[in-house]
Parts: C-alpha cells; structure tokens; sequence
C-alpha cells in the first residue's frame, strides 16, 4: 500500500484541462520535491514532471506540475487522446528511499 | 541519449535467485546512480535500489534482506539479484539512470517479465 494517494481512475474529453492529484503527509510530499511520471499502455514509465514543476525537454507545456503543502497536482490541458495512460507520482523519503503513489489510470472520452 | 537493456531468465523457480542484467549505452557510467524498478503485472511501481558506480547502493528497506545490486564498470552493465522468491516477485523488472542533482528517473530500460512458478 502506498503512503502517497492517488485517485485510481480520472477522464476527460478531448480538449478538456483534467488534474490528478497526489495527496501524502509533512514527512513525504510536505518537505520534498515531487515527480511525474507518465507510462503509456505496454511501455515502460517516464518523466513528465521533476522538482514539483520541472518540465524535462520534450515535454509538452500542457503538462504543468504544482505542490501545495501535503498535496501535489498534475495538470494536463487540451487534453489529447494520445494522453490516455497511468501516471504515477513519486517522492524521495529521508532514508533516500523511493516512494510511488498507487497511480491514475487516464481515460479520454 | 542514454539507452538501457534488460536481460536475464523470464521464470525464476520459488525459492531461487532472480538474476538481471542492465547494459547502458549512450552515458559514461559514472554520470547517474543505477536503479532497479519493478512493476506486477496491472499493479504500481516499487523502487528496488540503487548503486553508483563506485559500489555504493541504496536499496528499499522492505527488500534490503534479499537483494544485491552490482556494476561491472568494464561491461558497462549493473545487476540485479533477488533471492528466496515467490510468487509475490513476479513482475515486469525496469532498470533506470537516476539523475544526481535532481534525483528523478531520467532514462529507463523497456523492461522484462520475470515469472516465479514452479
């Protein structure tokens, strides 16, 4: 069971601005940078977001990357159908150990 | 662009050692740490561990008493190697390049299936 929540499920239609959400506590998203990663069915996972709101080259501006307090966002607009795949967050804990949320599966509509 | 490559056995016997290989192309080994994920089948990430190359490792605290994690700087390849497994360690094995400075999984490996069943 994962310490960072996630929805299990989100959806839009095409076009649409949709938002997942990460929720933890002080010790984990409250106090370090939070990742995004997205995995398109049968591949393998990959960067979209890095310290909060970092947006690695190649990543499309529609996807933006916010934190407040114990909670983290990923925000993606004009949504596309090629948007369709599980995204997970991630944070590094005290003891350096990774920790994934449970992932969001995206549909579009 | 840094490219990586799994490789090793798709079915690991109960009880056995699951032994992986990744083999890095494109980046020196010494620009990132090394990491091994895996994934069960329709389930969520979980991160194994890490190594530099160097020799230093990091690994999860929950799989710490099983695992080892090695880099043969010669090869350019680092591995995996999970002991006394079961069923519960059936799962799609990433290898990854763990950037320093930001500390994010910039690179992965497509990833391999490694089935524990008698």
């Amino acid at each position: 069971q994962s310490v960072m929540t996630q929805p299990p499920s989100a959806s839009g239609t095409p076009g649409q601005r949709v938002t997942i959400s990460c929720s933890g506590d002080i010790s984990n998203i409250g106090s370090k940078y939070v990742d995004w990663y997205q995995q398109l069915p049968g591949t393998a996972p990959k960067v979209l977001i890095y310290r909060n709101s970092q947006r690695p080259s190649g990543v499309p501006d529609r996807f933006s990357g916010s934190k407040s307090g114990a909670s983290a966002s990923l925000a993606i607009s004009g949504l596309r159908s090629e948007d369709e795949a599980v995204y997970f967050c991630a944070v590094w804990d005290d003891n350096l150990t990774a920790l994934f949320g449970g992932g969001t599966k995206l549909t579009v509509l | 662009q840094v490219q990586l490559q799994e490789s090793g056995p798709g079915l690991v016997k109960p009880s056995e050692t699951l032994s992986l290989t990744c083999t890095i192309s494109g980046a020196s080994i010494g620009n990132y740490y090394w990491s091994w994920i895996r994934q069960p089948p329709g389930k969520g990430l979980e991160w194994i561990g890490y190594i530099f190359y160097l020799g230093t490792t990091n690994y999860n605290p929950s799989l710490t008493s099983r695992v080892t994690i090695s880099v043969d700087t010669s090869k350019n390849e680092f591995s995996l190697k999970l002991n006394s497994v079961t069923a519960a360690d059936t799962a799609i094995y990433y290898c990854a390049a763990l950037g320093f400075r930001d500390l994010h999984f910039e690179e992965w490996g497509q990833g391999t299936l490694v089935t524990v069943s008698s």
